[in-house]
């Protein structure tokens, strides 16, 4: 079964905009954690935001959050007031059954000017 | 800059050929993990360390071999390189590796990747 699933390959947004990345997820564990990754077009991976499972509030990191909802399993991230170097490659991660950490196939955004 | 080097940057050799990557983690960090990402494709997690021992064991060839030395530097080898092996490999560190039920010290923290090419 797909642990992490991300079900947008490609999004299009137009730059000052609010996008959001859809995440879900599938665990009957109580404590896990769950990230997001940008990996622009030069490769690196980078770590954005951690909602963790416990916490009841929805994390924010600067123009990231994540809507949790826990009773639908779904993790989304949101950029707001979108910018050119947004465009990149998003992957949703989280960490349950033993520890096991699953990666979704990522969502490709570009932002358009 | 996540703090986790990888050496080196890009790395291109002949099929048949054996290479060596190196990752050393954040400082403070216990865990490595590596990682094989393909052209366009998502990351095929490969191995797990966690202070010096062997953590968890994902889609790794029998070709390819990991350790973790006591100073928490890790090397990928590689070895009998196909074509197919032509990929980006990162190696990404944590805290406490996936032994926190999800706490915030699991996250991952991703070197700047290795780009091996094999002709």
């Amino acid at each position: 079964a797909q642990k992490i699933t991300q079900t947008q390959p490609g999004m299009f947004v137009q730059e000052k905009e609010a996008v959001t990345l859809d995440c879900t997820y599938d665990t009957s564990d109580q404590s896990y954690g769950l990230f997001w990754y940008k990996q622009p077009s030069s490769g690196e991976m980078i770590f954005l935001i951690y909602q963790g499972s416990y916490d009841e509030q929805n994390a924010t990191e600067g123009r990231y959050s994540l809507n949790f909802q826990k009773a639908r399993k779904s993790a989304n991230l949101v950029i707001s007031a979108s910018q050119l170097g947004d465009s990149a490659m998003y992957f949703c991660a989280s960490i349950y059954n033993f520890n096991k950490f699953y990666f979704g196939s990522g969502t490709k955004l570009n932002v358009k000017p | 800059d996540s703090g986790v080097t990888q050496t080196p940057k890009h790395l291109i050799t002949a099929t048949g050929q054996r290479v060596t990557l190196r990752c050393s983690p954040r400082s403070g960090d216990l865990s490595v993990y590596w990682y094989q990402q393909s052209l366009d494709q998502g990351l095929q997690f490969l191995i797990q360390y966690y202070n010096g021992e062997e953590r968890a064991k994902g889609n790794i060839l029998e070709r390819f071999s990991a350790q973790q030395f006591p100073d928490l530097h890790s090397e990928l080898n590689l070895s009998s390189l196909e074509l197919g092996d032509s990929a980006l490999y990162f190696c990404a560190s944590s805290v406490s590796g996936g032994t926190s039920g999800g706490h915030r010290t699991d996250t991952q923290y991703f070197g700047p990747g290795t780009r091996l090419t094999v002709l």
